[in-house]
């Protein structure tokens, strides 16, 4: 176990349904990430938490809105997705200290999204 | 036409040898580098990391070496046992940012 919870471990959906995934750190991070795995291409970095406050949206469509009420849980809301969306959706944390360096990331095991 | 799924270079060895797992990277401004492995139904796990200002980093058997005068990362591990059998995955980063660039990833494959 790493410290870092995802539920639901899979998911599957239509397009016109609204879920959320949820992702839970036991680790005392204040760094939390979502990360998408795909068939089709690498590991993509989606959205950065520090110290709960969203610092990256790497282009992500609007139809993946993230959450973070705390630093200790992560959502992402999905809405209207495409049947490209399906993948694996990551979560991950790690403690960033603010000096040079990135702080190593913990990742939890994923949900597995299908939209049909 | 078809879609076509990312296809994962394969490393297959025999148990007890050594296995060399290479990345290239591509922003020659990143400063810091990570290994990761990846277990089916898994998440990444952190192996070993790397900065800029080094060249060659031990672990508990695992040695990571980089080159940036060619931008090109490995990862070597000794004595490769069945548990071994993963993807692994590059990683780099910038600017002391914690934002990581993965790479596509390698399936290593341990024959016993």
């Amino acid at each position: 176990e790493t410290g870092v919870t995802q539920t639901p471990r899979h998911l599957v959906m239509g397009m016109t349904n609204k879920k959320s995934l949820k992702c839970e750190q036991h680790l005392g991070h204040n760094a939390m990430y979502w990360y998408k795995q795909s068939a089709k291409k690498p590991l993509e970095l989606m959205f950065v938490y520090n110290f709960k406050e969203q610092t990256e949206n790497n282009s992500v469509p609007s139809r993946f809105s993230p959450e973070c009420p705390n630093s200790s849980h992560l959502f992402l809301h999905l809405h209207t997705l495409q049947p490209e969306d399906s993948a694996l959706y990551l979560c991950a944390s790690s403690q960033e200290t603010g000096l040079a360096g990135v702080g190593e990331q913990f990742f939890g095991p994923g949900t597995r999204l299908t939209v049909l | 036409g078809e879609s076509v799924g990312l296809h994962l270079p394969t490393l297959s060895v025999q148990e007890g040898d050594n296995s060399i797992i290479n990345c290239a990277y591509s922003n020659s401004a990143s400063d810091y580098f990570i290994w990761y492995k990846q277990e089916s139904g898994k998440g990444p796990q952190f192996i070993i990391d790397i900065r800029s200002n080094m060249d060659k980093r031990q672990g508990q058997r695992v040695t990571v070496l980089l080159n940036k005068t060619v931008k090109h990362l490995s990862l070597q591990i000794a004595a490769t046992q069945p548990g071994d059998s993963a993807v692994y995955f590059c990683a780099e980063a910038y600017n002391a940012g914690n934002m990581l660039t993965f790479g596509g990833g390698t399936r290593l494959m341990v024959k016993p």
